[in-house]
């Protein structure tokens, strides 16, 4: 069965450096999106994206993120600027169609940040 | 705007026994609901989902939920709990846009 996958599964940064977190959505899949979790709260919504630009962002998703799509296969997360409180699980997950449809997650990339 | 309840952060059963999962919900449009687990180490797999259709739905691993208007709730269940099914469980509301928005999580432990 197809999968998101994540890459990496952890990453250590230090406090300022830029970290890109890797994500490959489902092949047939055409909206994508970012969560994160900090240890101990819920789920966040980050950002959406479809046709190659953002179709929505949370106010957590300031000037120091953005999102690519370099090729037709990965979609990534560019935090250029890391912050202590930026360390959390962040989820990569795609769907099949527009509002409503199913969001399959992938594993997540644990990120903290010293 | 949307937003999901979860009631309980943590629940214990011992196997066999009734699980219950609360999850209240407020939505300004018709809601569709989702609940998904986490397993340790894991990334978050969708259970079930309600889309208007009917108001019990049923799930993998013998979980359902019901969708009560009414009562703007949308509890999972599942008769006999066994020890696999020891997680993170997430409700979650998809707004008018395509955000999901979630609950807070319950944790489920299962007591031989």
């Amino acid at each position: 069965e197809p999968e998101v996958t994540q890459t990496p599964s952890h990453q250590v940064t230090q406090m300022g450096q830029e970290v890109i977190l890797r994500c490959v959505p489902i092949s047939n899949h055409l909206y994508f999106y970012w969560y994160r979790q900090i240890l101990g709260q819920k789920v966040e919504f980050l950002v959406s994206f479809y046709n190659n630009e953002i179709s929505e962002k949370s106010e957590i998703f300031d000037d120091q993120f953005s999102v690519e799509r370099p090729d037709g296969s990965n979609f990534t997360l560019k935090i250029r600027s890391t912050k202590l409180e930026d360390s959390a699980m962040y989820f990569c997950a795609s769907s099949p169609g527009t509002v409503r449809e199913t969001q399959y997650f992938g594993p997540g990339t644990r990120l903290l940040v010293l | 705007a949307q937003s999901v309840t979860q009631l309980g952060s943590h629940v214990s059963v011992s196997e066999g026994a009734l699980v219950l999962l609360r999850c209240n919900y407020s939505s300004s449009v018709p809601p569709y609901l989702f609940w998904y687990v986490q397993y340790p180490n894991q990334g978050l797999q969708l259970l079930l989902k309600y889309t208007s259709a009917a108001t019990l739905v049923k799930g993998i691993n013998g979980f359902e939920a019901e969708f009560k208007k009414s009562e703007t709730s949308f509890h999972l269940t599942k008769p006999s709990a066994h020890m696999s099914d020891a997680a993170e469980y997430f409700c979650a509301v998809s707004s008018n846009t395509d955000k999901l928005i979630f609950g807070t999580g319950t944790r489920l432990q299962v007591f031989p």
